[in-house]
């Protein structure tokens, strides 16, 4: 069965600093990855997708993925109090949205 | 970004109603559209996929015949619940993703439905 682990929390970063997220999925055949940021009673928002090995970057958020250790993670910095929220991640085998595995999120506190 | 309306945002019903929600995709056209649940601090569940036009494939474990899915049109996709019962009560998201095999998942804002 395919999964996709994280962390429950909550995970607690100091204003400012850099909150690191991470994420293991089971199956190997894995293509493409996704961060999905969800605040209480709300449904999830996309973050940031990630198909290749390395990092990737967008305004504070830095997706980083590496398929031999089947390791996805999402890097905060400059955390900001808005950024407290649970954060989802999702792998799936194609560059789509077909077949993706949730994991169940990591809350994530940022203290002012 | 992709945009994906859902309506309603929450409703209230009582047990052995049926309650409809529908989902729009806004700004593209959306052959596929998928349907989640969420309980309290779980992870999204897939309960089934929304094909436009042909009928809806179901995950195991998912009544069809007690979560009705019609998907009419390249930009809305209902799903049903029939004769509801308080544990029936939850989270229920529906998305979709943009036009293009790489276009990543978009979610609609959700709807809490609550069967008293």
């Amino acid at each position: 069965q395919k999964e996709v682990e994280q962390n429950s929390g909550p995970l607690s970063v100091p204003e400012g600093a850099i909150a690191s997220l991470n994420c293991t999925y089971s199956d190997r055949g894995s293509q493409s990855f996704f961060w999905y940021r969800q605040y209480s009673g709300k449904s999830p928002e996309l973050i940031m997708f990630i198909y290749s090995n390395g990092d990737k970057e967008d305004g504070r958020f830095t997706a980083q993925l590496n398929k031999a250790s089947q390791y996805v993670s999402l890097l905060i910095r400059d955390s900001q109090p808005s950024d407290s929220a649970t954060y989802l991640c999702a792998a799936g085998p194609g560059g789509g949205a077909d077949g993706l595995t949730f994991g169940k999120g990591t809350h994530l506190i940022i203290q002012p | 970004g992709a945009v994906v309306s859902q309506h309603p945002s929450r409703v209230i019903c009582k047990s052995g109603t049926s309650v409809k929600i529908e989902c729009r995709s806004l700004d593209f056209q959306a052959t596929t559209m998928f349907w989640y649940r969420q309980f309290p601090k779980k992870s999204l569940m897939l309960m089934a996929t929304s094909n436009e036009g042909s009928k809806a494939t179901y995950e195991q474990g998912v009544e069809k015949d007690k979560f009705l899915i019609n998907h009419a049109s390249l930009t809305l996709s209902t799903l049903t619940v029939t004769s509801a019962h308080p544990e029936d009560s939850s989270f229920y998201i529906c998305s979709a993703s943009g036009q293009g095999n790489n276009s990543p998942l978009h979610f609609g804002n959700g709807t809490r439905l609550t069967v008293t």
